[in-house]
């Protein structure tokens, strides 16, 4: 079981590229998440997935959008990229009965926009 | 007012001590609460979760929940080294749509030798 695997590891931007960060996983979970975090800031849910075919914004969205591809694969992707979007992104998937309580996270991607 | 707030730190204490990390939340609708440990450069991972009020125990570490003062609190027993990480509480309500939770900042605890 790989858990959580999240693509790329690292990237640098510059203002207004475009990118999409990939996650899966492989524990049949259906909610999925996604994070960011900032030093000192603990971390903000930017969107989250109860299900295949069903997103919601959370705490950050905006800058943001998702996809939720099929039960596997939760992908953020940011259309024009920003200095404040500079952080440390998490996936993390959670099964029903646990959701949000016993959430499983991927090993993040770090993002640097200059 | 953020809905969490946890005791910032950072904390540093001798290998064998005693250790109390601590969060207070305003949203008396909260009825889980979970601790998170996070290694540096790693995704956070759980440390225990506890339903309602009451302590809950696993090997060193014991988690208490007070619901009629909204605080909570870690106690890590004879710490070690090991120990040393980001500790985030959270909290989550009992009918949320795909189990959305609040986040601490987090707490970064040091054990030092």
């Amino acid at each position: 079981n790989a858990g959580v695997t999240q693509t790329p590891k690292f990237q640098v931007l510059k203002t207004g590229q475009s990118m999409t960060l990939q996650c899966a996983q492989d524990m049949n979970h259906n909610s999925m998440y996604w994070y960011r975090q900032d030093p000192g800031m603990g971390l903000r849910l930017i969107y989250y997935s109860a299900s295949e075919g069903t997103t919601d914004k959370g705490e950050v969205p905006n800058g943001y959008n998702v996809s939720r591809l099929n039960k596997r694969e939760f992908s953020l992707r940011l259309e024009s990229a920003a200095p404040s979007q500079t952080s440390v992104y998490f996936c993390a998937s959670s099964e029903a009965r646990l959701a949000g309580v016993e959430q499983f996270f991927g090993p993040g991607t770090r993002l640097t926009v200059l | 007012q953020k809905e969490v707030e946890q005791d910032p730190g950072p904390l540093s204490v001798p290998e064998g001590a005693i250790v109390s990390l601590n969060c207070t939340y305003s949203n008396s609708a909260f009825q889980y609460f979970m601790w998170y440990r996070q290694y540096s450069r790693k995704g956070p991972e759980l440390l225990m979760y506890t339903y309602s009020s009451g302590n809950k125990e696993d090997g060193r570490f014991t988690a208490q929940v007070d619901k009629s003062s909204k605080y909570i609190s870690l106690f890590i027993r004879d710490s070690q080294p090991s120990d040393s990480a980001t500790y985030l509480c959270a909290m989550r309500t009992l009918n949320t749509n795909a189990g959305k939770s609040t986040f601490g900042d987090g707490t970064t605890l040091t054990v030092k030798p």
